[in-house]
């Protein structure tokens, strides 16, 4: 069975400092990975997706991941933080049966200081 | 603008009582789902339905049931045998066989028990 680990539950960083929140996964084919955040209150929005073609994946509001496939990793990044980017960040995979199951991390809630 | 509407926004229940959820999409999706979240849990999968008139249990489909009667609308009602309905609850859409689009989000329903 397919699954998703987020690394750390809380993440805090300053605005301006470096954004790292981690991502593992583990899968039996090669996988479709995902990273989503949600603001409060509110749904989830796509930041960045890697189906299998580039592995370092650019997305929204300037983050970034790389798909490392030797460390069945995707870790998503930001060079600079901003305040607005405090959220909760979900990482996810499809997983496998013939339909589009997305399977969620736990998340990381990322807090951002001035 | 196509899109999930979910509603109501907030929802209170008693004890006792069924309560459905509402999720409508103009996205032309075949596919929907329904996604329970609770803080530090991720989210996990209720049901899903690939297309009308057919739907299967996601992971914790107990005390939940559905209907697919048409392609726009996926409404999820929490019954009274559902122990602990107070959650988040996201609805979501896709095509089905493009595991690369990821899913489309609706904005919530948080449900309270009173």
């Amino acid at each position: 069975a397919q699954s998703v680990t987020q690394l750390g539950s809380h993440v805090s960083v300053s605005e301006g400092a470096l954004v790292l929140l981690r991502c593992n996964y583990s899968s039996s084919v090669p996988p479709y990975l995902f990273w989503y955040v949600q603001y409060p209150n509110q749904g989830l929005q796509l930041l960045l997706k890697y189906t299998s073609a580039a592995t370092l994946v650019k997305g929204i509001n300037g983050f970034e991941a790389e798909f490392k496939k030797s460390e069945t990793s995707f870790h998503l990044t930001k060079p600079s933080a901003h305040m607005r980017d405090a959220a909760e960040y979900f990482c996810a995979v499809i997983g496998s049966g013939g339909y589009n199951k997305l399977i969620f991390g736990a998340g990381t809630r990322l807090a951002v200081h001035p | 603008d196509g899109g999930i509407t979910q509603s109501p926004k907030y929802l209170f229940r008693k004890e006792g009582q069924n309560v459905t959820l509402s999720c409508e999409q103009n996205l032309n999706h075949d596919a929907m789902y329904w996604y329970r979240q609770d803080p530090g849990q991720g989210l996990r999968l209720i049901y899903y339905s690939q297309i009308v008139n057919d739907f299967q249990k996601g992971d914790i489909a107990e005390g939940y049931s559905v209907s697919r009667e048409k392609k726009e609308s996926f409404p999820l009602t929490v019954t009274s045998a559902q122990k602990n309905p107070t959650a988040f609850y996201l609805c979501a859409s896709s095509i089905p066989g493009g595991a690369g689009y990821g899913y489309t989000f609706g904005s919530g329903t948080r449900l309270t028990v009173v």
